[in-house]
């Protein structure tokens, strides 16, 4: 089984609709990351949680929530969704004194 | 500022050839984080390897080997006797120690084509 899973792994939607896409990981890891990938482009990071009611924005925070459940779980919201936003989104994880992250599976997010 | 670029985006070549992806780095830090990612065409991120600021060491791992030269800011990837299945976009990245959120700043990946 993956250590990090990522649900829906593809979404459409409508702009204005409110979408969630969340992310669980088995690997014990308390910081957890969302970064966003767009075409020809590399990952820019959204928001990160070094814990449990941890929430830190990163470079691209405008039009994003995220809510972190529990240690293993982390989530993004899209409040009102538009089509600038369609990209591949990414969830990672990474242990506090480690310096690598792994990822999810991405999620492909469609706004129309 | 910290930045990463990977000059090269796209590269063809045919199996079995060498090929060599460059990555340069810039940054201000004097510890930091270099990573290669590898993005195969199903779209997830497999992690490759690491390398820390204060280890210049090169590393060989099967067909793949690094070259990190500090002097010159770069982080090299080469494939070795290149296969189909290498076929994805590799993206080169750092993270800086002096950033708590350790967050990884990438470059903008090249994407290499082995033909058969």
């Amino acid at each position: 089984d993956a250590d990090v899973t990522q649900t829906p792994r593809n979404r459409i939607t409508k702009t204005g609709k409110r979408i969630m896409l969340e992310c669980s990981q088995t690997k014990g890891h308390d910081r957890m990351y969302w970064y966003r990938q767009d075409p020809g482009l590399g990952l820019r990071l959204i928001y990160y949680s070094f814990d449990v009611k941890d929430i830190n924005k990163g470079e691209i925070s405008d039009g994003y929530s995220v809510s972190r459940q529990a240690q293993a779980k982390f989530s993004l919201s899209l409040e009102s969704a538009i089509p600038n936003q369609t990209a591949l989104y990414f969830c990672a994880t990474r242990k506090t004194g480690e310096e690598t992250q792994y990822f999810g599976p991405g999620t492909r997010l469609l706004v129309l | 500022a910290q930045k990463v670029t990977q000059a090269q985006t796209e590269i063809s070549v045919v199996e079995k050839e060498d090929v060599t992806l460059d990555c340069v780095y810039e940054t201000r830090d004097t510890t930091y984080y270099l990573f290669w990612y590898k993005q195969p065409p199903s779209g997830e991120l497999v992690f490759l390897i690491r390398r820390n600021s204060f280890d210049e060491q090169n590393e060989i791992s099967g067909r793949y080997s690094w070259n990190f030269q500090k002097s010159t800011s770069s982080f090299n990837f080469t494939i070795t006797a290149s296969q189909v299945v290498d076929s994805a976009v590799y993206f080169c990245a750092l993270s800086e120690a002096k950033d708590s959120s350790y967050k990884l700043i990438f470059g903008s990946g090249t994407r290499l084509l082995v033909r058969p």
